[in-house]
């Protein structure tokens, strides 16, 4: 099955500043892959999602990358905000598998 | 629309005890539904998931089981449960045909 691998676990910010998580897949058949945001206590939500025909999608301050040679994509979230404080999740295949999690914390 | 309901929200719970975690979705038929479950501080874990009426996928074994006895409904079951047990269960639905997936408020289980 499919194996997801994200990194880092935890990343602080000042705000204002760029933040960047991480993951790496195995199954070279996976084909689409979201992202969700989780807050204390709330249900995740997708904030972003990416297919595989597709290098790279912005949403306003939000932007994933896909490279799926090297099997990775990569959340790019630019001028941070203290609500964007919260638990970040990537995802990829269809049931889909999850990665541990990233805990982005923003520091007015 | 489409909306989707756990029962109950929270819950706390003797060891050894059973388990009854309740889903629906409504507003959509023949949905793919899923279990998820995150400890403390953790990943989303996939415990179950279902394409259709008492068709089940189990992830990883272990004491829990899942049901879906209805088109609509998932249910999240254990006979007795562990003090491992406890977090917070999430349900899940997607369309048959798509991608995107949306979960449930959850219910937090404590395990005592």
């Amino acid at each position: 099955g499919e194996n997801v691998e994200q990194h880092p676990s935890t990343l602080s910010v000042q705000e204002g500043d760029s933040a960047v998580i991480k993951c790496t897949y195995s199954d070279s058949a996976s084909n689409y892959f979201p992202w969700y945001k989780q807050e204390l206590g709330k249900r995740p939500q997708l904030i972003i999602d990416i297919r595989s025909n597709v290098g790279e999608k912005k949403d306003q301050r939000i932007a994933v990358t896909l490279n799926k040679t090297a099997k990775h994509f990569s959340l790019h979230i630019t001028e941070t905000q203290p609500e964007d404080s919260a638990v970040y999740f990537c995802a990829a295949s269809r049931i889909p598998t999850f990665g541990r999690g990233t805990s982005l914390i923003v520091h007015p | 629309s489409q909306t989707i309901h756990q029962w109950p929200a929270t819950l706390v719970q003797p060891v050894g005890s059973p388990l009854s975690l309740e889903c629906t979705v409504e507003g959509t038929s023949n949905p793919n539904l899923y279990w998820y479950r995150q400890a403390a501080g953790r990943g989303l874990q996939l415990l179950f998931y279902s394409i259709g009426i008492d068709q089940i996928s189990s992830e990883v074994p272990q004491n829990l089981s899942a049901s879906r006895p209805q088109d609509r409904q998932f249910i999240l079951s254990s006979k007795k449960l562990l003090l491992s047990d406890s977090g917070f269960y999430l349900c899940a639905w997607k369309t048959s045909g798509g991608r995107i997936q949306f979960f449930g408020p959850g219910t937090r289980l404590t395990v005592l």
